[in-house]
């Protein structure tokens, strides 16, 4: 069965500080994708990166980077330099798409609030 | 057309009445989706449709009925539900398998049971 866990409940921080949000996932599957999302107060879920298994490369995108390592299940993500405008709850996912084609849910962490103060 | 719509945006229901949530895509994905998510919570997953059928269904109660009437429509009929449905209710997209992998989520209808 698929779970992800993201350990960090809540985290408060002052502005321009680094952050970084933890995701630990297991899987069964050797084919399955790793997501990252936003949802701020108004409930909208923003898509922020989609990762699949057999691409370990790290992303960075602006103020955000992704560090993926399949040696420890993990899928972390560190804001630099936070903004106000970051505050938000995010959510860690993982898919496992049936091998024969068809659809899969996403199966989410429990979430992390990520308050950044001015 | 990039997004996932999704009407209404809130809505009131008595537990006697009958309503629908409404979800529509037009970005030619297959597969649309029901999440149902509490207060502090994350999305749960209710209701899978791949290719207009239904694939998936989370054990939900009968109360929630679900409807693909084509490859851009989803619908969530509403019957007889209790206070505890209140929730925020999440409608998804993704593409056939093998093209870029993904989700795309509607902004969501708050439900209120009183």
């Amino acid at each position: 069965a698929q779970k992800v866990t993201q350990a960090q409940t809540e985290i408060s921080v002052v502005e321009k500080e680094d952050v970084t949000l933890d995701c630990v996932y297991e899987t069964r599957d050797t084919t399955y994708y790793l997501f990252w999302y936003k949802q701020p107060p108004s409930g909208e879920l923003v898509f922020l990166i989609r990762r699949n298994s057999f691409d370990e490369q790290n992303e960075i995108s602006g103020r955000y980077s992704w560090n993926f390592q399949k040696s420890t299940s993990s899928f972390n993500f560190t804001i630099t330099a936070s903004q106000v405008v970051d505050s938000a709850v995010y959510f860690c996912a993982l898919s496992e798409p049936p091998s024969g084609g068809g659809a899969d849910g996403l199966t989410f962490g429990k979430g992390t609030h990520l308050i950044i103060q001015p | 057309d990039t997004e996932v719509t999704q009407t209404p945006k809130h809505l009131v229901m008595g537990m006697t009445n009958k309503k629908s949530l409404k979800c529509e895509q037009h970005m030619g994905h297959r597969a649309m989706y029901w999440y149902k998510q509490k207060a502090k919570k994350p999305p749960e997953l209710m209701f899978v449709y791949s290719y207009e059928k239904l694939s998936i269904n989370e054990s939900v109660p009968s109360r929630f009925s679900p409807e693909c009437p084509n490859s851009s429509l989803l619908n969530l009929h509403l019957h007889a539900l209790q206070p505890e449905d209140s929730a925020l209710y999440l409608c998804a997209s993704s593409p056939p398998t093998g093209i870029p992998y993904g989700y795309t989520f509607g902004s969501g209808t708050r439900l209120t049971v009183v």
